[in-house]
């Protein structure tokens, strides 16, 4: 029979252009956030964090951007590179309790 | 420092078999967390601990398994009776604090159970 999984969102984007990855939180009291990348068959790696007093965050090549009003978080990856192909999840933060999104595909076309 | 560090990378196992995975955290993290990795219902939060004490372990899906600290650089998850629902990668991870602080995650156990 079929199978029920998450069906996680999928990007695709060129080599070179930027991408854009989206996530929308559950709790407006979350004052922490992570940006992790998910290699296949390897580990989730921290790639950029933003507390909740802040509405942009730059890191080398990655651009977080958070909406507290509509509670709203995204990624950009400028001059996206092959290495960029990944699952991308966003966590949120508050207090001791953090939930992990399910996650967005993004494949690089070279 | 090596990052967090688990074993075995791969298990297989049969129904009803014993599953023990371990994990070495970070010199120094005074957090160590359990999760599960599945197609069904992504990346799950089993249990975590502070200073080798299970603070939460809500997310641990029933009595079959548990989880132990004995001392800050060691850790296992242990399955028992193991069922092939519970086939699924499980990854360790240890952070400095809780809250606003990076978890670094291991490799992941893939474990299969047949």
């Amino acid at each position: 029979g079929e199978s029920v999984g998450l069906h996680l969102p999928t990007l695709s984007v060129q080599e070179g252009d930027n991408s854009i990855i989206n996530c929308a939180y559950s709790n407006s009291a979350s004052d922490y956030f992570i940006w992790y990348k998910q290699e296949s068959g390897k580990g989730p790696q921290f790639i950029i964090d933003i507390r909740s007093n802040m509405d942009k965050r730059q890191g080398q090549r990655v651009t977080v951007l958070l909406n507290k009003t509509v509670k709203h978080l995204s990624l950009q990856i400028a001059a996206t590179q092959p290495g960029d192909s990944a699952v991308y999840f966003c966590a949120e933060n508050t207090g001791n309790q953090f939930y992990f999104g399910t996650g967005t595909s993004l494949t690089v076309i070279p | 420092d090596a990052g967090v560090i688990q074993s075995p990378r791969h298990e297989v196992t049969e129904m009803g078999q014993e599953v023990t995975l371990r994990c070495k955290p970070i010199s120094g993290h005074d957090y160590l967390f359990w999760y599960r990795q599945t197609m069904m219902r992504g990346l799950e939060l089993l249990i975590y601990f502070n200073n080798n004490v299970p603070i939460d372990d809500s997310g641990m899906p029933e009595d079959r398994f548990s989880a132990k600290m004995p001392n800050a650089s060691f850790s296992t998850l242990k399955i028992q009776p193991s069922e092939p629902r519970d086939s699924a990668v499980y990854f360790c991870a240890s952070s400095l604090g809780i809250g606003a602080y990076e978890q670094y995650f291991g490799p992941g156990t893939r474990l299969t159970v047949t």
